[in-house]
């Protein structure tokens, strides 16, 4: 069965960086894209950007560009979301998603029909 | 950017009352519409995409319809284990959007 398995919490202190890992089960990891979501607390669900796992290629929400890199290690099939210069509104917690079908340069725009259990990043000094 | 809304916010429905919930786009996604509802602490659940199309070992009781910039979600019958937020979510391009949630509850 497809599984997306998420790293613990964690607490970083403003300024710092965090990097969530989403490790990949069940289907061909190359297959499809993996997506970043994040949801604050009584807050809605924020798309954050999306991966294509063969290629490496990224594609980020503006409001996150220079702060966010989306990577991978194929070899164990995870895939990883690192957020820089932290600050007290990244709070929340953070969800990865399988997304579109991907060829080796490109993936297809889809829906998310299978998502991590959600890591809580939590920014305090 | 393709900007998603939801009305109403909220909602509060009698247990098997017909709800329906409205999405509507800034401009025209075809059909690549998806809704999920997110339960009280838990992982938001694909519900329906491609606007109308029923995710696997989802109830009956949900359907959605509509194009281009104007959707719907609905339940034909509240039932308790129906109270959750419903999200609509854009799926054309990057970015993909969500809209800002309604909130059902029993009355």
């Amino acid at each position: 069965q497809v599984q997306l398995v998420q790293s613990g919490a964690e607490v970083k202190k403003p300024g710092a960086s965090v990097k969530v890992s989403c490790k990949a089960s069940g289907y061909t990891f190359t297959s499809y894209d993996i997506n970043w979501v994040r949801q604050a607390t009584g807050q809605g669900l924020e798309w954050m950007g999306w991966m294509n796992p063969n290629s490496g290629n990224t594609g980020y929400a503006q409001k996150f560009q220079g702060r966010v890199t989306m990577t991978r290690n194929t070899s164990i099939s995870t895939a990883y979301m690192e957020l820089s210069s932290l600050r007290s509104e990244d709070t929340a917690v953070y969800y990865c998603a399988r997304g579109g079908y991907c060829s080796s340069t490109s993936c297809y725009s889809r829906y998310f029909d299978y998502w991590g259990q959600g890591t809580l990043v939590t920014v305090s000094s | 950017d393709i900007q998603m809304t939801q009305s109403p916010s909220s909602l509060s429905a009698s247990v098997g009352d017909r709800v329906t919930i409205t999405c509507r786009a800034s401009q025209g996604i075809s059909n690549y519409l998806a809704w999920y509802q997110q339960k009280p602490g838990k992982v938001p659940k694909l519900l329906i995409y491609a606007a109308s199309t029923l995710q696997s070992g989802v109830p009956s009781r949900f359907s959605g319809s509509g194009s281009g910039t104007d959707f719907t979600l609905t339940i034909s019958s509240l039932q308790p284990e129906d109270v959750a937020t419903y999200y609509c979510q854009k799926y054309n391009s990057a970015p993909h959007t969500f809209g800002p949630g309604t909130k059902v509850d029993i009355k």
